[in-house]
């Protein structure tokens, strides 16, 4: 089945250092989406991507989608302590249920001021 | 933007007894919710797929008599735990999936934290 692989599983930075997570699918995708959940909350939703090579930008927030739409990346510039939380990305494949997603294993992102 | 409530956010149960969550989508319809297991520090495990109307789809591994989903109306989902044991205890969350802001996006409950004792 399709798999998402997400890495780096856990991520210590310094507040004002940059910070990356990555994704890989084992499939192609019709869009991948960012999510973020704070410790004890639940996830919410950042953004999707769709198009082959997209970048989107949000604030200090730079996603990217890869050329083959199998990889992306979430590159956050000048970490803040409010940007405590695990990221996941989840991917959906086409042709799967409506609104069926797959989601990475999750990078842990700790801010230490 | 849409709202998925779910309740309740925490529940302590004895072993061997049923445990029902509500999953409700409070200002759009969802003839889809998708019902996730999370372990701490882990990620989002799919459970099932509920469908208005109409049986629920689950995913491989997990025990259809053991979570059961019922999805009744447009508005509601139900995921009903049953003969609960300590390896049961977990972070459940619904989701319900809208066109809002992009296709498909995913608004989650708030999860509810099992504990069977």
């Amino acid at each position: 089945g399709q798999q998402v692989m997400q890495i780096p599983q856990y991520q210590h930075v310094q507040e004002g250092e940059d910070f990356t997570t990555y994704c890989n699918s084992s499939t192609t995708l019709s869009n991948i989406q960012w999510y973020k959940q704070r410790p004890g909350g639940h996830p919410v939703f950042l953004i999707q991507l769709v198009k082959s090579g997209e970048v989107k930008k949000q604030k200090r927030l730079t996603f990217q989608f890869g050329e083959a739409k199998k990889n992306s990346s979430l590159h956050i510039t000048a970490t803040q302590t409010t940007d405590v939380g695990t990221y996941f990305c989840a991917g959906k494949v086409g042709g799967t249920s409506y609104g069926k997603l797959t989601f990475g294993q999750g990078t842990i992102l700790t801010v230490h001021p | 933007g849409a709202v998925v409530s779910q309740h309740p956010s925490r529940v302590i149960c004895k072993s061997g007894t049923s445990v029902k969550i509500e999953c409700r989508s409070l200002d759009f319809q969802a003839t889809t919710m998708f019902w996730y297991r999370q372990f701490p520090k882990q990620s989002l495990m799919l459970m099932a797929t509920s469908n208005e109307g109409s049986k629920a789809t689950y995913e491989q591994g997990v025990e259809k008599d053991k979570f059961l989903i019922n999805h009744a109306s447009l508005t509601l989902s139900t995921l009903t735990v049953t003969s609960a044991h300590p390896e049961d205890s977990s972070f459940y969350i619904c989701s319900a999936p809208t066109r809002g802001q992009s296709d498909t996006e995913a608004f989650f409950g708030q999860g509810t934290r099992l504990t069977v004792v």
